[in-house]
């Protein structure tokens, strides 16, 4: 069974940072894109970035760029959000997603349940 | 504001049709083949109805069909249930300022 489990959110004051984790289970993460995407508090979806199967291409909606990073650990099943700099209108819940045939074409099959973060002071 | 415009809320009976609209550009929509569409309840996490235009992933009833013209793409719901009231957001993949967008989403109510 695929699962996907985010953790590390937060409350976090403005212009202060951190790392979100999503621990993938029951496919051949190595073999995926992964993608970040966001939902503010009563909003829309919102694609955030996302990482190639080997992490050699990275990408990111302009508003983060600068601010956010995506990474991966394939040995350990993982996928990474550092986020910098937070403001106030970073406050989402935030969703790990795993492309429906591998690339990401914004065809998401599977979703985590969410990891709150609150960008508060 | 959101890239791919669709309308807040949209509203039918139990068995009527329904249809909603997701407008983007040729940057986008009208652009690649790679319109998908979710279903998200309350407290839930989106899930995927429709991917590549018109194609359902296994589980997925065939009441949900969905198809583009141009830069608009649209989701149809035939014999509507009650449990098909939720919120509904299109996105496709482009390459202009961001790799995927979505549209700002419409409730759909069962009336």
């Amino acid at each position: 069974e695929v699962q996907l489990v985010e953790s590390g959110g937060g409350l976090v004051q403005p212009g202060g940072s951190l790392t979100l984790s999503c621990a993938a289970s029951g496919f051949s993460f190595s073999s995926f894109w992964m993608t970040w995407v966001r939902q503010a508090p009563g909003k829309g979806l919102e694609w955030v970035a996302n990482i190639k199967h080997d992490g050699s291409e990275k990408y990111y909606v302009d508003s983060m760029k600068g601010r956010f990073t995506i990474s991966r650990d394939n040995a350990k099943n993982s996928l990474y959000l550092q986020m910098t700099r937070l403001r106030a209108e970073d406050t989402a819940l935030y969703y790990c997603a795993r492309p429906f045939g591998g690339h990401d074409y914004g065809d998401f099959d599977y979703w985590g349940q969410g990891t709150l973060v609150t960008v508060s002071s | 504001q959101s890239a791919l415009t669709q309308p807040a809320s949209v509203s039918g009976s139990p068995g009527q049709s329904i249809t909603i609209s997701c407008t983007g550009t040729s940057s986008d929509v009208g652009g690649y083949n790679y319109v998908s569409w979710y279903q998200q309840h309350p407290g839930k996490a989106p899930k995927l109805m429709i991917y590549e235009v018109s194609n359902r992933p296994s589980g997925v009833p065939d009441r949900f069909s969905a198809s583009k013209s141009g830069n608009t793409a649209s989701l149809t719901i035939s014999g509507l249930q009650a449990e098909d009231e939720a919120d509904y957001y299109c996105s496709s993949y482009t390459r202009a300022t961001t790799y995927v967008v979505f549209g700002g989403g419409t409730k759909l109510t069962v009336l």
